[in-house]
């Protein structure tokens, strides 16, 4: 069974940093690009990152660039996503999910907070 | 930047046909998925490739695409529908969603 589990969200203040991770299970890790998506209270989705397969590649929404990057471990087949000069329109629920053209597998969630 | 456009909300009574649009500049030319996210739960994945679903959604989910307009239609809709429904393309390297559409099952 596929499962992502995404961790590191919380409370940080404006222009802080986090760091969130996405655990992957139930499939070959190295064999999939994925992305990072978010979703701020009440509002619709927002794509914010994505990552190739090799980790070769990899983009960013114009929201977050510049100021996050995205990596992966095969070894712990886990995708990072870097939070950098965090401000208030950053707080959503961040997703963490498979692929890229197409977003086969979602995880829950992990709901990062920017307030003083 | 691309952009892709829905109605805020859509109402169909049950058994009758939900039909949700998404317009964005030459969407036909374009793969479409369709995500459906129920309160308070991740998004789900129920069509990809325009038209193609995965294998645990039901069949009344169908999608098109033509044009510069993209459509997901529920035939026979149930009240375990109800739900936001978001359209999303690929340009360009980037993910791009639409605004999201609220069915409601009245």
């Amino acid at each position: 069974e596929v499962q992502l589990v995404e961790s590191g969200g919380g409370l940080v203040q404006p222009g802080g940093s986090l760091r969130l991770s996405c655990a992957a299970f139930g499939f070959t890790f190295s064999n999939y690009a994925m992305t990072w998506v978010r979703q701020a209270p009440g509002r619709g989705l927002e794509w914010v990152s994505s990552i190739s397969r090799t980790g070769v590649r990899t983009y960013f929404a114009d929201s977050v660039k510049g100021r996050s990057s995205i990596s992966r471990d095969s070894s712990k087949n886990t995708v990072y996503l870097q939070l950098n000069s965090l401000r208030a329109d950053d707080t959503a629920l961040y997703y963490c999910a498979r692929e890229w053209q197409q977003l086969t597998y979602w995880g829950q969630g992990a709901l990062v907070t920017v307030s003083s | 930047s691309y952009e892709l456009t829905q109605p805020p909300s859509v109402s169909v009574s049950p058994g009758q046909t939900a039909t949700i649009t998404c317009s964005g500049d030459q969407l036909g030319e374009k793969y479409v998925c369709w995500y459906q996210q129920k309160p308070g739960h991740s998004p789900v994945l129920v069509i990809f490739q325009n038209n193609r679903r995965p294998s645990e959604i039901p069949e009344r989910f169908s999608g098109s695409n033509s044009g510069s307009t993209a459509t997901l239609t529920i035939s026979g809709t149930q009240a375990m529908d109800e739900a936001d429904y978001y359209c999303q393309a690929w340009d360009s390297s980037t993910v791009v969603f639409g605004g999201g559409t609220k069915v409601t099952v009245l």
